[in-house]
């Protein structure tokens, strides 16, 4: 079974522009997950995906901002990207939006000069 | 506020030997825990989970510990191995277990000695 898979892994971007980081769950998970990994500030979590709707996301600017498609893919965009989005990206699915663990991919390292 | 923390930053252990890495958590409500294990340059790897309703559970080597009256958790690795060097992460949710609500704490670094 393959598991969460995050592309692309490396990004580089200047201050200011867009960045798009994409996200495949592991098959029959319909839940997604995004989490940012700073340096030194341990799991900060982004947002939260669920049959295509946006159920839930955290303390982030509406800079970030994603979404979910129907195969339940799902893409996360940072507009106007600052220095201080430099992190790691993680993506995650689980089967259920409760009590099932999540799943993580590699991540999308991210950054920006 | 409520949060997840671990006691020590770092932990060495001699190759062979068992490993204790603790967790505190201040969320009387919490419900759900899961430890996850972090290699260098990979995502986190689920390693064991335990609900409230239990106090131990164990996996292939692992042996998650729940005490809910000190609010602690401890994750029991057997026969410490070269590759189980990595980041461990204690992680929770509060009752009803929604996944969005999930606090991760900080990590605490395992170190292998050959």
């Amino acid at each position: 079974e393959a598991g969460v898979t995050q592309s692309p892994t490396h990004l580089i971007k200047t201050r200011g522009q867009q960045a798009t980081l994409r996200c495949s769950p592991i098959s029959g998970h319909t839940s997604v997950y995004w989490y940012q990994q700073a340096l030194g500030l341990g799991l900060q979590f982004l947002l939260w995906y669920d049959e295509g709707e946006e159920r839930n996301r955290g303390n982030f600017p509406p800079r970030f901002s994603g979404r979910q498609f129907p195969n339940y893919s799902s893409e996360l965009n940072v507009n106007a990207l600052e220095l201080e989005d430099s992190a790691l990206y993680l993506c995650a699915s689980s089967w259920t939006g409760t009590g099932s663990p999540l799943h993580f991919g590699n991540g999308t390292r991210l950054t920006v000069t | 506020g409520e949060s997840v923390g671990l006691h020590l930053p770092t932990l060495s252990v001699q190759e062979g030997d068992n490993s204790i890495i603790n967790c505190a958590y201040s969320n009387s409500a919490s419900d759900y825990f899961i430890w996850y294990k972090q290699e260098s340059g990979k995502g986190p790897q689920f390693i064991i989970d335990i609900r409230s309703n239990m106090d131990k559970r164990q996996g292939q080597r692992v042996t998650v510990l729940l005490n809910k009256t000190v609010k602690h958790l401890s994750l029991q690795i057997a026969a410490t191995q070269p590759g189980d060097s990595a980041v461990y992460f204690c992680a929770e949710t509060p009752q009803g277990g929604a996944n969005s609500k999930l606090t991760f704490g900080k990590g605490i670094t395992l170190s292998v000695r050959p």
